[in-house]
């Protein structure tokens, strides 16, 4: 089945260290998305990648790092100098010639 | 900035009624599209439903209709004869690119009671 795949569901992570939420996607989309959901914050945009090995940022990236060195694939590592990091990150992707976006399931991230 | 605005932390509504939820948005593009996303318990983002700004005609998706008013920038979405199943929480959102750069609203919880 096509989709988009996240892991690990959780994951927790001691101060100072860094983590990468992995997010794989077989729809064949060209672009792909991170973003950061807090309760009553609704969805903000961390990065962002349209193309292969190409990426912008989003509204919150400070803290975060991304890659696209393949299409199916989008890796978020949230560093230590991410301040607040606990929160759901949700992974998505859409094809260029539409216009919304499909989901993972999310990572709740937990600094321990 | 643009922005989207959904008034209504929570809502409640009785089985098989109606509810509208509000949205309004801030956008100086003339073209854009605008979503209405579902979030269940298990907090998968479902798309409900999808509006094109060039079209003058409301979105209708079986029980989901919205009411888009491009001048007042405003997109609401009324579900009718709500279920159980569609206690969510509903986020509106758009965007105005080519690729998906969805910005989203803050959400509205709706309780569905029997």
């Amino acid at each position: 089945d096509g989709g988009i795949t996240q892991s690990p569901k959780y994951l927790f992570r001691k101060e100072g260290q860094n983590v990468t939420l992995s997010c794989e996607q077989n729809l064949n989309h060209d672009a792909m998305y991170w973003y950061r959901q807090d309760p009553g914050q609704g969805l903000r945009l961390i990065y962002y990648s349209q193309i292969v090995n190409d990426f912008q940022k989003g509204d919150i990236a400070e803290g975060y790092s991304v890659s696209r060195e393949k299409k199916e694939s989008f890796p978020l590592t949230v560093t230590s100098a991410q301040k607040n990091p606990t929160a759901f990150y949700l992974c998505a992707s859409s094809n260029e010639f539409y216009t919304e976006a499909f989901f993972g399931q999310g990572t709740r991230l937990t600094v321990v | 900035a643009q922005t989207v605005t959904q008034s209504q932390p929570e809502m409640s509504v009785q089985e098989a009624e109606t509810v509208t939820l509000s949205c309004t948005y801030d956008t100086s593009e003339s073209d854009y599209y605008l979503f209405w996303y579902k979030q269940p318990p298990s907090r998968q983002m479902i798309l409900v439903i999808r509006q094109e700004a060039y079209k003058q005609q409301n979105a209708t998706e079986n029980r989901f209709s919205v009411n888009f008013q491009k001048a007042a920038k405003s997109f609401s979405l009324k579900i009718s004869d709500s279920q159980l199943g569609d206690a969510a929480m509903y986020f509106c959102a758009y965007n105005t690119g080519t690729a998906s750069k969805l910005t989203f609203g803050t959400g509205t919880r709706l309780q569905v009671t029997l």
